[in-house]
């Protein structure tokens, strides 16, 4: 059964910090892993998806790589912002979407 | 384009009332699903449907029934409400799916509560 750990579960930084956080899964027969930002009280918001055959995908501040051989994602935020505290989660793709239970991530001036 | 809504946002519950949760997408997207989010558990899958008329179990489905008569909407319903249904329930909606590997577009959530 595939299983989505995410470390840290919290995390808080001052501002300016370049962040890693980890997403590890037991499966690698994955077709794709998702990151996912939630606001407290809302939806998520996809970030970055990187299909199984990609190592990393990039968006602005946030990079995301995957190594499927030892089931491991990290997503950098580079520079981080007060606006990027939120839960960040991580989702591997097998026929469903298996969710990791996320970081908590806070950014403080 | 409002995405996915999902009405109501709050909802509280006596034990053994039943009620309806709706999800509307102006997408077109074919593939809905129905997530319950838990603290320490993360999202869980409970339904979901590939296209108009058709719906699947997902990984915790019991307790819980859905319906897809037409492709904007996914309804989610609960017929006897139990305690242990206490949660935010997530509605997403993608275009391929998820072996077709394309996002899920999520919408707000709802928040019941089960007395």
């Amino acid at each position: 059964k595939q299983e989505v750990t995410q470390i840290p579960a919290a995390l808080s930084v001052p501002e300016g910090e370049n962040l890693v956080l980890n997403c590890s899964f037991t499966d690698s027969a994955i077709y794709n892993l998702q990151w996912f930002r939630q606001d407290p009280g809302k939806g998520l918001t996809s970030l970055l998806l990187i299909q199984s055959s990609q190592r990393e995908q990039t968006s602005g501040r946030l990079n995301a790589s995957l190594d499927k051989s030892s089931g491991r994602s990290t997503l950098y935020i580079a520079a981080s912002q007060p606006g990027d505290s939120a839960t960040y989660l991580c989702a591997v793709n097998t026929d469903k979407l298996i969710f990791g239970t996320g970081t908590r991530l806070q950014v403080f001036p | 384009n409002a995405g996915v809504t999902q009405t109501p946002k709050f909802r509280v519950l006596k034990t053994g009332q039943s009620m309806t949760l709706l999800c509307a997408q102006d997408m077109n997207h074919e593939y809905m699903y129905w997530y319950r989010q838990d603290p320490g558990m993360g999202l869980r899958l409970i339904h979901y449907s590939v296209g108009e008329g058709t719906t699947a179990k997902g990984e915790v489905p019991d307790g819980y029934n859905v319906s897809r008569l037409k492709k904007q909407n996914f309804l989610l319903g609960l017929e006897s409400a139990a305690p242990s249904q206490t949660s935010v329930y997530f509605c997403a909606s993608s275009y391929l799916g998820e072996v077709g590997a394309d996002t899920q577009y999520f919408g707000p959530g709802t928040r019941l509560t089960v007395l």
